[in-house]
């Protein structure tokens, strides 16, 4: 298995264009989750899903940010408008189940000029 | 509330030297502990969980409750070793919700 993918690995875009993050996590994985990574903040989660629906998005920063889990196999983490303070490296996990330790993506590192 | 603590944001030693990375933690129930580490381009990944009591590439970390710690040691440092370490903390069942520290870069000397 290759783990949990990512993509784009890199991303760059001016202020106000919408951006999209992507996510497949490990197959047979029900829980995956959205992390962010900044200096000011370090690592922090802003969304999770189980079973591809939404339990706890109390993370998201604004009404900007919105995530999506159409089926076990993809999620999207889309950013619009962005904003250069929404420079950072994107990360996504997932879990086989309860109990069960988190598996990382490799990240996406986003820059908004 | 719960918060993860890592005092040294930089820690620095020598090939065969040993080696703690230092790890507090605040939570009023029962937490999950968790040392992560990322080595140069690679991708975050577990390397010690409290409850699994076991040495991983030479590590351990014991919980210490008492002193609300979870430090993370080696008696001698390899090259190899040298990566940004994270400790984290889940409150329930759901160990993917992970509360992380702010990391600690350790650079093993040759």
């Amino acid at each position: 298995d290759a783990g949990v993918i990512q993509s784009p690995r890199h991303e760059v875009t001016e202020m106000g264009q919408e951006v999209t993050l992507r996510c497949k996590p490990i197959s047979g994985h029900n829980s995956l989750f959205w992390y962010r990574q900044t200096m000011m903040r370090g690592l922090e989660l802003l969304i999770y899903f189980n079973n591809n629906v939404p339990i706890d998005d109390s993370g998201m920063p604004e009404d900007r940010f919105s995530a999506k889990m159409p089926n076990a196999s993809f999620s999207t983490l889309k950013i619009q408008p962005s904003e250069p303070r929404d420079s950072a490296v994107y990360f996504c996990a997932s879990t086989p189940g309860q109990n069960t330790e988190a598996f990382f993506g490799q990240g996406t590192r986003l820059t908004v000029v | 509330a719960q918060r993860v603590t890592q005092p040294e944001k930089l820690l620095s030693v020598f090939k065969g030297a040993p080696v703690e990375l230092k790890c507090n933690y605040s939570y009023s129930g029962s937490p999950e502990l968790f040392w992560y580490v990322q080595y140069s381009r690679q991708r975050l990944q577990l390397l010690l969980r409290h409850i699994s009591r076991e040495s991983i590439k030479g590590f351990t970390a014991d919980l210490n409750k008492g002193e609300t710690s979870f430090h993370l040691k080696k008696p001698f440092a390899q090259e190899e070793d040298s990566a940004m370490y994270y400790c984290a903390l889940s409150r329930g069942s759901t160990l993917g919700r992970l509360y992380f520290g702010r990391g600690t870069q350790l650079t093993v000397w040759p």
